[in-house]
């Protein structure tokens, strides 16, 4: 079965300073992840998604995922956060049997001071 | 963007009662899924629609909760009796091609059940 694992519940940075939102997957095939964010009372709007093709990928909002399969990792990252930032951010594997049934980590907030 | 839309954006009702979730998935779009989110907890996939059948469900889709797309357009999730702990956010996902497009999200029903 096809897991991620968010390992911060919470992350608070400074505006214009990075940020990192660290997230690690377990699959037994090879996966598509998906980052999505959450504003307050919002729906969920899809960030970015890697399906197999180049590890670096780009995504709306200045946002970026690196995919590492040695690490099993899939980290999000911003050179520099806005308030706008201010959101839940899920990480979010497929399962991989083409009907792309969504597991959702359990989220991590992002904290954007002045 | 394609939008996802559902209504009604919030319901509130009785336990016990019955309701009906919509979700106007995008025209082209071939799998259609139901997801909920309880109130600090992370998004859970309910069902999977596709071809007028549900492909998947998860061990939280029990007796009580049924799926249709009646009219070829509107997807709607049922619940036949609500119980207190079916409060959450309630959400539609669609989709077009196996294994190559995007999930779409819609905005979701926020369900309080009294």
């Amino acid at each position: 079965a096809q897991s991620v694992t968010q390992l911060d519940s919470h992350v608070s940075v400074s505006e214009g300073t990075p940020v990192l939102l660290r997230c690690n997957y377990s699959s037994s095939y090879s996966p598509s992840l998906f980052w999505y964010v959450q504003h307050p009372n919002k729906g969920l709007q899809l960030l970015l998604k890697y399906t197999s093709a180049a590890t670096l990928v780009k995504g709306i909002n200045g946002f970026e995922a690196e995919f590492k399969k040695s690490e099993t990792s899939f980290h999000l990252t911003k050179p520099s956060a806005h308030m706008s930032d201010a959101a839940e951010y899920f990480c979010v594997v497929s399962d991989g049997t083409g009907f792309q049934k969504l597991v959702f980590g359990t989220g991590t907030r992002l904290l954007v001071s002045p | 963007e394609p939008e996802v839309t559902q209504t009604p954006s919030h319901q509130v009702t009785q336990m016990g009662q019955e309701v009906i979730l919509r979700c106007v998935p995008i025209s082209n779009h071939l799998y259609f899924y139901w997801y909920r989110q309880i109130l600090g907890q992370k998004v859970e996939f309910l069902v999977s629609f596709y071809n007028n059948e549900i492909s998947e469900k998860s061990e939280i889709f029990d007796d009580q909760f049924s799926v249709e797309r009646p009219d070829g357009s509107n997807f709607t999730l049922k619940i036949r009796s609500t119980k207190l702990e079916d409060s959450a956010m309630y959400f539609c996902a669609a989709f077009g091609e196996r294994g190559t497009d995007t999930q779409y999200f819609g905005p979701g029903t926020r369900l309080t059940v009294l």
